[in-house]
């Protein structure tokens, strides 16, 4: 059965530093998504990409934030100078377009600012 | 703007025993709904959603919901608990179409005693 991949599982990095995270859709997914999830908090959306353009960013998706799909396979976030408040398991998740906005999601990056 | 209220961050049920779990939302137009489990160290899997097909919904091992948009409610359901079940499971709203982030509860997770 397609799945969403999530790479790396964990990423520890010391505060300011430049992190990728790294995602592959389901092979023919046409919208993708970013979410967060701070250590016991509510899943928040992030991001969305479609046709190689943001779709719609949260406020939390600032400047510090992008996102790219380099290679039609894999698609990144990338968090220009973490901080401490960066710590959260992120989810990336696909849809297929085909209608009823079902998401499939990723295992997720745990990513630890030290 | 859309919202979810999940009521109850802790539910304790017996084996074999019914599962309620509480879900209500906020959409100033017609929503589609989800339920999503997660179990520890994973990501999140879909187990139901709402499309404005049926308002009860049969999901995955087991679940099923009900869409009363007289309450704004999306209650799951389970008629015997299972030790598996034990995980945390979101409740989630999005606008419909194509390509709406999803705006996620705050979880409850359930617990199931033998």
């Amino acid at each position: 059965e397609p799945e969403v991949t999530q790479t790396p599982s964990h990423q520890v990095t010391q505060m300011g530093q430049e992190v990728i995270l790294r995602c592959v859709p389901i092979s023919n997914h046409l919208y993708f998504y970013w979410y967060r999830q701070i250590l016991g908090q509510k899943v928040e959306f992030l991001v969305s990409f479609y046709n190689n353009e943001i779709s719609e960013k949260s406020e939390i998706f600032d400047d510090q934030f992008s996102v790219e799909r380099p290679d039609g396979s894999n698609f990144t976030l990338k968090i220009r100078s973490t901080k401490l408040e960066d710590s959260a398991m992120y989810f990336c998740a696909s849809e297929s377009g085909a209608g009823g906005n079902e998401q499939f999601f990723g295992p997720g990056t745990r990513l630890t600012v030290l | 703007a859309q919202s979810v209220t999940q009521l109850g961050s802790h539910v304790s049920v017996s084996e074999g025993a019914l599962v309620l779990l509480r879900c209500n939302y906020s959409s100033s137009v017609p929503p589609y709904l989800f339920w999503y489990v997660q179990y520890p160290n994973q990501g999140l899997q879909l187990l139901l959603k709402y499309t404005s097909a049926a308002t009860l919904v049969k999901g995955i091992n087991g679940f099923e919901a009900e869409f009363k948009k007289s309450e704004t409610s999306f209650h799951l359901t389970k008629p015997s608990a299972h030790m598996s079940d034990a995980a945390e499971y979101f409740c989630a709203v999005s606008h419909t179409g194509t390509a709406s982030k999803l705006t996620f509860g705050t979880g409850t997770r359930l617990q199931v005693t033998l």
